[in-house]
């Protein structure tokens, strides 16, 4: 079935370093991606976007590559500070579903001062 | 910057109660929809709704959920009678077409 995942649960980073956050997908008719941040007790905040005629788009700080070819996309944050400590989760979109988005498990970012 | 609110931010309900989930997404939004998050697990979709009616569903909306848009503003989740298992977050989200939703910041469902 349908399902989006992320490769790993957990990523622990200094402050200052980038981040890499991965999230492979299965729904190859999904043609928009969204990555989100969700802090302890809030609501998911979008971070960035990316459709799939694109492979590659650069946010503030952020900066989302997608692979059709291997389903995967990933998230990468540079200097990365305590503030960016959250819950990733990448979620996917597809055909006329407008707004029904399938999330990925989620990755915990911590990052250490 | 507009918002999407949700109330209450919390609810404590008995088991087999009636529960009514608020929300008032973002004004000139078109799509409303409703996501639950089980404690420690990934946001589900629930429901989709446009033009006054359920776009969409999932096998967790079943006939104990109902929504409403009883006015310009607000976007309600009904709950008929609760279960223990709809303990969760839920987030209410709108978009304008086909642009990232914007979530509220939830209302944490506790069934007891």
């Amino acid at each position: 079935g349908e399902s989006v995942g992320l490769h790993l649960p957990t990523l622990s980073v200094q402050e200052g370093d980038n981040s890499i956050i991965n999230c492979a997908y299965s729904n190859s008719a999904s043609d928009y991606f969204i990555w989100y941040k969700q802090e302890s007790g809030k609501g998911p905040q979008f971070i960035i976007d990316i459709r799939s005629n694109m492979d590659k788009r650069q946010g503030q700080r952020v900066t989302v590559l997608l692979n059709k070819t291997v389903k995967h996309l990933s998230l990468q944050i540079a200097a990365t500070q305590p503030g960016d400590s959250a819950v990733y989760f990448c979620a996917e979109q597809g055909g006329t579903s407008y707004g029904k988005l399938t999330f990925g498990q989620g990755t915990i970012l911590t990052v250490h001062p | 910057e507009p918002e999407v609110t949700q109330t209450p931010s919390h609810q404590v309900t008995q088991m087999g109660q009636e529960v009514i989930l608020r929300c008032v997404p973002i004004s000139n939004h078109l799509y409303f929809y409703w996501y639950r998050q089980i404690l420690g697990q990934k946001v589900e979709f629930l429901v989709s709704f446009y033009n006054n009616e359920i776009s969409e569903k999932s096998e967790i909306f079943d006939d104990q959920f109902s929504v409403e848009r009883p006015d310009g503003s607000n976007f309600t989740l009904k709950i008929r009678s609760t279960k223990l298992e709809d303990s969760a977050m839920y987030f209410c989200a709108s978009t304008l077409r086909n642009t990232e939703a914007f979530f509220g910041q939830g209302t944490r469902l506790t069934v007891v």
